[in-house]
This record gives structure tokens, sequence and C-alpha cells, in this order.
């Protein structure tokens, strides 16, 4: 079965400074990757996706992650926090036709410094 | 676009009645899933339906139950309430297994 870890579970930054949230998974093949943001009170927003192709990939709000195979691992990144984005932030993994089972890490609270 | 709609936003219950929790998905999404969060455990699937059937479960006892009608709206019952199910339950529709699912903003189950 697959799983992810997102290990830290608080992180505080300054408004203007750089992010990047870690996230491992375990899993035998290629999965998805997804980035979800959950501000108080409500549902989840997708940030970005992996399913193929370019490692690289871009999202909404100015959030990119990139995949590494070698490292099994899916980290999103913010050149510039905003003070904004203080949200919590979920990694998730799906697997390749086992239509939508999404198996989540803990999650990390950003905390963001004015 | 509408996006994916649960009600009620929020319910209280005692132990041992039991609910039913409503979503419909965005227009045109035959995939809806069904996720509980809890601070203790996160978030985890309950189950997945995808034009009228089950297509994956989660490993929850089977006082958690679900359907999907043929308009792809969903509901989820829970029976015989414990103290334990007290979370949020999350709903999310997708276009097909392949394609990213979207939230919709929950339901906040209080078991007294």
């Amino acid at each position: 079965a697959q799983s992810v870890t997102q290990p830290d579970i608080h992180i505080t930054v300054s408004e203007g400074a750089s992010l990047e949230l870690r996230c491992n998974y375990s899993y035998g093949a290629t999965p998805y990757l997804f980035w979800y943001v959950q501000s108080p009170g409500q549902g989840l927003q997708l940030l970005l996706k992996y399913f193929s192709g370019d490692t690289l990939v871009q999202g909404i709000k100015g959030f990119e992650a990139e995949f590494k195979r070698s490292q099994s691992s899916f980290n999103l990144r913010k050149p510039s926090v905003h003070w904004s984005d203080a949200a919590e932030y979920f990694c998730a993994v799906g697997v390749n036709n086992a239509g939508n089972m999404l198996t989540f890490g803990g999650g990390t609270r950003l905390m963001v410094k004015p | 676009k509408a996006g994916v709609t649960q009600t009620p936003r929020y319910l209280i219950k005692t132990r041992g009645q039991q609910v039913t929790l409503s979503c419909s998905p965005i227009s045109g999404h035959r995939s809806v899933s069904w996720y509980q969060q809890t601070p203790g455990q996160g978030l985890q699937f309950l189950f997945e339906y995808f034009s009228e059937t089950q297509r994956n479960k989660g490993n929850f006892p089977g006082r958690f139950s679900g359907r999907q009608f043929s308009n792809s709206r969903s509901e989820m019952n829970v029976s015989t309430l414990e103290l334990g199910d007290s979370a949020l339950y999350l709903c999310a529709s997708s276009l097909s297994g392949d394609q990213p699912q979207h939230f919709g903003d929950g339901t906040r189950l209080s078991i007294l």
C-alpha cells in the first residue's frame, strides 16, 4: 500500500521569504501526486498535480513542485511567500488505474510572519 | 461553474443515532469520493462511487455506507454514531479516475 510522509508538521517563514514543503511517498510504481491547501473551515483546494511528463510542475498561486523519482519526493516550493499563504498544506498520492483513492500525508501547517 | 456542494455544513448528533450527508458534484463529474478528516487520524479515504457503483472502499466499518444516484449526486450514511465519528467529512468529485479531484467545503459532524 502507498504512504505519504510530510516530515514538517509546522513551518514558519517571513513574508517575502522562499518556501519549501517536503513530501516523500512510498509506492512501487510512478504514482499520481498532488498538493492541496486547506484554509480554516474550508475544504481542500488543488494547487498542482503530477501525472507524467515534465517533472517540474507549475500550479496556482505561484507554487511549483518537483517530482524526483530517485528520492521518492514531491516537494512544494514558492519563491516569495505572501501572508495569505498561511494555511495547511497536504501532499497526496493516487494510484494509476485505481480510480480516485488518495492517500494523504499528515499535513504541514504554514505560518507567515509579517 | 459551480463547485462541489455539501449539505449540511454543520450537524450535531448524539451517540447511537444515524446521519446522512449529501454531496452534489461538479456538473459532468461522474466520480464522487468521500474522506474523513480528524485531528488524530488526518485525512482518510472512505469510498468512491463512479456511475452509481462503488469502485473503491477504505478501511472503515460497515456502519459507514454510501450511494450514488443517476445524476451523480452522492450520499453517505453513518449508523449507530460513536463519539469517534466526530469529524469533517469531505466530498470530492472528478471527471474520471485519472483526473484530479475537487473538494467541497465539507460537513462538520459533532457527536455528543
